[in-house]
């Protein structure tokens, strides 16, 4: 079974802490992601990486970072936490080729206070 | 830019009742996925649809593909209560757009 686990369920910070969320897969594979999920916004996608020391920007990568150092590991920073960025994260991973499916990790809820 | 919208957003049913969810999004793709969210808990993979025509069974969900349209459907045969959760749709192009989600309650 596919296995994606992230550092922590729930997380408290305050205003302009610099935070670090880890997600860790055990499948091997190339495709990672960091999504945010908020009630009414659906999933919207931040940043993800095709490979190694590769990212690329999604749909919403505005005060966030990425770093991609290994294979099997993706780190998300938030440079200067704001109440903003208050949300559910959420990891995923996958193959390069079909289907593409994508294994989520078990989430992150942050609080930013 | 890629849409996927689903409806209804909200779903109430009784225990036995069938039940379709619908998915429409509004560019070329012949990659479907429908997830299924538990409240608190992260997204868990249901179906994933290659083709156009692909149909997908498992329990009392059937998910169906037809990329003509532009449209999946979800249909919840006999509903029981385990089946209480939201589901989202997504459609992959370079990258997944989800459904705003449809959150499905059954009550006895």
């Amino acid at each position: 079974d596919v296995k994606v686990t992230q550092s922590s369920r729930y997380l408290v910070k305050r205003t302009g802490e610099k935070v670090f969320l880890e997600c860790v897969q055990d499948m091997d594979h190339e495709n990672m992601f960091w999504y945010r999920q908020d009630p009414g916004l659906g999933l919207r996608l931040i940043y993800f990486s095709y490979d190694v020391k590769m990212k690329e920007k999604g749909d919403i990568p505005e005060g966030y970072s990425v770093s991609r150092e290994k294979k099997e590991r993706f780190s998300l920073i938030l440079e200067s936490a704001s109440t903003n960025q208050t949300s559910m994260y959420l990891c995923a991973s996958s193959f390069n080729i079909l289907p593409n499916e994508q294994y989520f990790g078990p989430g992150t809820r942050l609080t930013v206070t | 830019e890629l849409k996927v919208e689903q409806n209804p957003l909200f779903l109430s049913m009784q225990e036995g009742k069938n039940y379709t969810i619908y998915c429409n999004y509004s560019t070329t793709s012949d990659r479907l996925y429908w997830y299924r969210q538990d409240p608190g808990k992260s997204l868990e993979s249901l179906f994933v649809l290659l083709s156009n025509g692909a149909v997908k069974q498992e329990g009392r969900l059937m998910a169906s593909l037809d990329t003509k349209a532009r449209l999946s459907t979800l249909h919840i045969t006999a509903a029981v209560h385990d089946l209480s959760a939201t589901y989202f749709c997504a459609v992959n192009t370079d990258k997944l757009i989800f459904g705003t989600g449809t959150r499905l309650q059954v009550f006895p």
